[in-house]
């Protein structure tokens, strides 16, 4: 009964590299949503996918920062030429249906530490 | 606009006392959901309780219990007879019906139990 899995759990990259993080929803999970916790702070939404679509990517930085969620494997977010202020804690959650629903649930993964340095 | 406030940066109490987390939110939608969130040292997030806007019962669950008021658009997290494994972070979240899991987090409350 696997809970969401992401991996790595921490990441560790110099300035100028770029960071992969990946999501893997539970089993029969089709929606993946990634969340940014910078230090200090609560948790602030990124981009929504379904398989093969970006549904809403409204808190997604507009540079560096991609999101997919292909029809095999797991979502991948991508950070291009890491800044130190990338450093965060980057949250997946997924759930068994979109929006549109009361039973829309979000399950949350473990999180992966990015350090940039 | 949706936003959720927790006033409370930090809260340090003694083992064995009461302590209430405040959260306070707010939302044009007339239906949607409350959350708290538990993020212990470790770093993960710990679901503890989701409230939909229809049901304004008080919840209780072992030492944990929620104080929903829709009057007041709050939602209180209290534990009795705090234990020192309690210490965490502690998120109060929102989201509308239409968009259940786009979910909008406080900026936590940092909750100390000292032996």
């Amino acid at each position: 009964n696997a809970g969401v899995m992401q991996n790595p759990r921490h990441l560790v990259r110099r300035r100028g590299q770029e960071a992969r993080l990946r999501c893997s929803p539970m089993k029969g999970h089709s929606h993946v949503y990634w969340y940014r916790q910078l230090p200090e702070e609560g948790l602030k939404f990124m981009v929504y996918l379904q398989k093969e679509n970006i549904i809403d990517e409204s808190g997604m930085p507009k540079e560096r920062f991609s999101a997919e969620f292909p029809k095999e494997g797991p979502s991948i977010l991508r950070i291009q030429q890491v800044v130190r202020g990338d450093s965060a804690a980057y949250f997946c959650a997924s759930s068994p249906q979109g929006d549109r629903g009361p039973n829309t649930e979000a399950f949350f993964g473990q999180g992966t530490r990015l350090t940039v340095v | 606009a949706q936003k959720v406030t927790q006033a409370q940066t930090e809260i340090s109490v003694v083992e064995k006392e009461d302590v209430t987390l405040d959260c306070v939110y707010e939302t044009r939608d007339t239906t949607y959901y409350l959350f708290w969130y538990k993020q212990p040292p470790s770093g993960e997030l710990v679901f503890l309780i989701r409230r939909n806007s229809f049901d304004e019962q008080n919840e209780i669950s072992g030492r944990y219990s929620w104080n929903f008021q829709k009057s007041t658009s709050s939602f209180n997290f209290t534990i009795t007879a705090s234990q020192v494994v309690d210490s965490a972070v502690y998120f109060c979240a929102l989201s509308g019906y239409s968009s259940a899991s786009k979910i909008i987090f406080g900026s936590g409350t940092r909750l100390s139990i000292r032996p």
